[in-house]
């Protein structure tokens, strides 16, 4: 299986900041990589898919970049409902697909 | 609208074998290229791919239990069904089902999901 590690583990951030992400796969894994936002209690939720590409309905300060085994997330302003768990999930090797242990991000 | 939601018992003993129903409207299963895929995450932890049911009706399973679960699917009724047997307190989780896509540039994703049921596994 390919392993996706995510770093940080959580931080803190203010409404207003500029937040990254960062998510690394075991191996290469081109741009087959998809993000996904988890609030408490509820279902994850499509950001970013193709390591990039935004999704409909997803609003532009959240960008996706990167290829091979290093990518980023960045939330460019970081707003009240944005707030949540991140999590990364490589498609390269579908259907065994897996997905990083997460990001949390908190109100600082 | 396409949506999706998980159906099945809150609490199961050891052993014992677990049944969910996944309800889905707004899609079928009958359209060239859709799938619908199982995803667990136990409480506070990451999630976990389980199994995968396509238009075609070939099945596919996460590696490490694909000797416990089987998927199947009622396309007349649009609802997908996991079972899975021998539970153990480890399966503890927030069962998920969700629509499986592929999109260009030949990028699988879940695009839609169900709610989740929590599944306890406890004598």
């Amino acid at each position: 299986d390919i392993q996706m590690t995510q770093s940080p583990y959580s931080l803190s951030a203010s409404v207003g900041d500029r937040v990254t992400i960062t998510c690394r796969a075991s191996r290469s894994i081109s741009r087959y990589l998809n993000w996904y936002q988890q609030k408490p209690g509820k279902a994850p939720k499509l950001l970013i898919y193709a390591a990039s590409r935004l999704q409909s309905g997803v609003p532009s300060r959240f960008t996706g970049s990167g290829s091979g085994t290093e990518f980023t997330l960045t939330i460019s302003t970081l707003q009240p409902e944005d707030f949540a768990t991140y999590y990364c999930q490589q498609s390269y090797s579908n259907p065994q697909v897996t997905f990083g242990p997460g990001t949390k991000v908190d109100i600082k | 609208q396409v949506t999706l939601k998980e159906s099945g018992p809150a609490l199961v003993k050891p052993t014992q074998t677990l049944t969910l129903t996944c309800s889905f409207s707004g899609f079928s299963l009958r359209t060239l290229g859709m799938r619908v895929s199982w995803i667990r995450q136990p409480p506070g932890k990451a999630l976990e791919w389980l199994a995968r049911i396509d238009w075609d009706g070939n099945k596919l399973y996460t590696t490490s239990l694909k000797t416990r679960l089987t998927i199947s699917k009622d396309t007349s009724e649009n609802q997908v069904v996991l079972t899975m047997t021998n539970m153990d307190p480890v399966d503890t989780a927030t069962y998920y089902c969700a629509r499986d896509v592929v999109v260009v540039p030949a990028a699988q994703i879940f695009d839609y999901w169900g709610q989740g049921t929590l599944v306890a596994v406890s004598s």
